[in-house]
């Protein structure tokens, strides 16, 4: 049974820092790994999708990172801003039954 | 483009009582999702759709819950009777194909049963 996992499930950081988050999951055998941003009282706004013939994608500061055979996936955020402060999670998708499957998320505050 | 559309956006209604969330996709997107996600959690699936066909409803409480997708564009998903646990954010996210594509969420309807 594929279990996600993320840690820390909160960060407090100042203004300006590169932070890593990490994501890792039980079973290797995913067909592709996706992060999204949450902010209090809304849905999820999707922010990397990789597939798992990836090893990385990168959109403006953010840039993730995958790695099947350890089971790890990073998000690294550049030049952190209060702006960025909000929920990360990441979602696998199970490569046998497709099902997407999610992390209980980090909780981010970025500090002026 | 238009995001996925969900309401109520709260809801408030005693146990035993039923209450009945609607979604509009993205325009095109055929895989419809319903999450279940309770505080300080990840989002849980509680039913799939691809079109109007069901794809996975492992995690659904069929006992008390149920969804449709008619058309297969709207989805409405209905909790009968409610229960305390039921008390979570109910999130509807749409995607354009089933597997490879990223999934859009809706803002969420705030469940509160007392």
């Amino acid at each position: 049974k594929q279990e996600v996992t993320q840690i820390p499930a909160a960060l407090s950081v100042p203004e300006g820092e590169n932070l890593v988050l990490n994501c890792s999951f039980t079973d290797s055998a995913i067909y592709n790994l996706q992060w999204f941003r949450q902010d209090p009282g809304k849905g999820l706004t999707s922010l990397l999708l990789i597939q798992s013939s990836q090893r990385e994608q990168t959109s403006g500061r953010l840039n993730a990172s995958l790695d099947k055979s350890s089971g790890r996936s990073t998000l690294y955020i550049a030049a952190s801003q209060p702006g960025d402060s909000a929920t990360y999670l990441c979602a696998v998708r199970v490569d046998s039954s497709y099902k997407l499957i999610f992390g209980s998320g980090t909780r981010l505050l970025v500090r002026p | 483009e238009a995001g996925v559309a969900q309401s109520p956006r709260y809801k408030i209604i005693e146990k035993r009582q039923s209450v009945a969330f609607w979604c509009n996709p993205i325009s095109g997107h055929a895989t419809l999702y319903w999450y279940q996600q309770i505080l300080g959690q990840g989002p849980k699936l509680l039913i799939q759709f691809q079109n109007n066909g069901v794809v996975d409803d492992s995690q659904l409480p069929k006992d008390r819950f149920s969804a449709e997708r008619l058309k297969g564009v709207d989805s409405t998903l209905k909790i009968q009777p409610a229960k305390l646990e039921d008390s979570a954010v109910y999130l509807c996210a749409s995607s354009l194909t089933q597997y490879g594509s990223p999934l859009h969420f809706g803002n969420g309807t705030r469940l509160t049963v007392t």
